[in-house]
């Protein structure tokens, strides 16, 4: 049992590029999130998924997308990255809504934008 | 507005000292459910306790404990005989039930030192 695992752990865009980060849990969880982490803040929602075919935005949707077309994968795509978006960004999931259930955390992508 | 405020940002102390993380929060709904996080130097974060708002009991788990008062809206933290392996980033979150939304709000998060 994995949990949930983020590819990749580290990666560096140029200004304008796009990229996908992967996220997939196995634990069969309904609900998935991401969140991005910045220096000396808490997390913010970007994301989340309350099952197969359903997303909805966070606090901080602006320059990204996302897509949920299985139960395991939730990948977090940004289509022109920029320096605005250099943060680690943390993938997690839970059974239910986050209130029932505590969210169980990736380790974690850390993206440079430059 | 929900709102989580951890207003220790970082604190210090030496080993087997207690130490208290303070989280106060802000919210108008009555249904509601706090956390508290460990975020490790080594990045990942930790599940430590769910509490609801309709459950005020206090809580122990070994070394840690927690204090919820609805009445000064506050859920802190407390470390007793800290240790080194305490050095965390500890954050408190605030998740609000209802309305097919779902909003998990984090405070900054207290950065704990505990020095040998």
């Amino acid at each position: 049992n994995a949990g949930v695992t983020q590819t990749p752990k580290f990666r560096i865009l140029k200004i304008g590029q796009s990229m996908t980060l992967q996220c997939t849990q196995d634990m069969n969880h309904n609900y998935m999130y991401w969140y991005r982490q910045d220096p000396g803040m808490g997390l913010k929602l970007i994301y989340y998924s309350v099952g197969a075919g359903i997303t909805d935005k966070g606090e901080v949707p602006n320059g990204y997308n996302v897509s949920r077309s299985t139960t395991e994968d939730f990948p977090l795509r940004l289509e022109l990255a920029a320096p605005s978006q250099t943060s680690v960004y943390f993938c997690a999931s839970s059974y239910s809504h986050s209130g029932d259930n505590e969210q169980f955390f990736g380790p974690g992508t850390r993206l440079t934008v430059l | 507005a929900q709102k989580v405020t951890q207003a220790q940002t970082e604190i210090s102390v030496v080993e087997k000292e207690d130490v208290t993380l303070d989280c106060v929060y802000e919210t108008r709904d009555t249904t509601y459910y706090l956390f508290w996080y460990k975020q490790p130097p080594s990045g990942e974060l930790v599940f430590l306790i769910r509490r609801n708002s309709f459950d005020e009991q206090n809580e122990i788990s070994g070394r840690y404990s927690w204090n919820f008062q609805k009445s000064t809206s506050s859920f802190n933290f407390t470390i007793t005989a800290s240790q080194v392996v305490d050095s965390a980033v500890y954050f408190c979150a605030l998740s609000l039930r209802g309305g097919g939304s779902e909003k998990l709000v984090f405070g900054k998060g207290t950065k704990l030192t505990v020095n040998p």
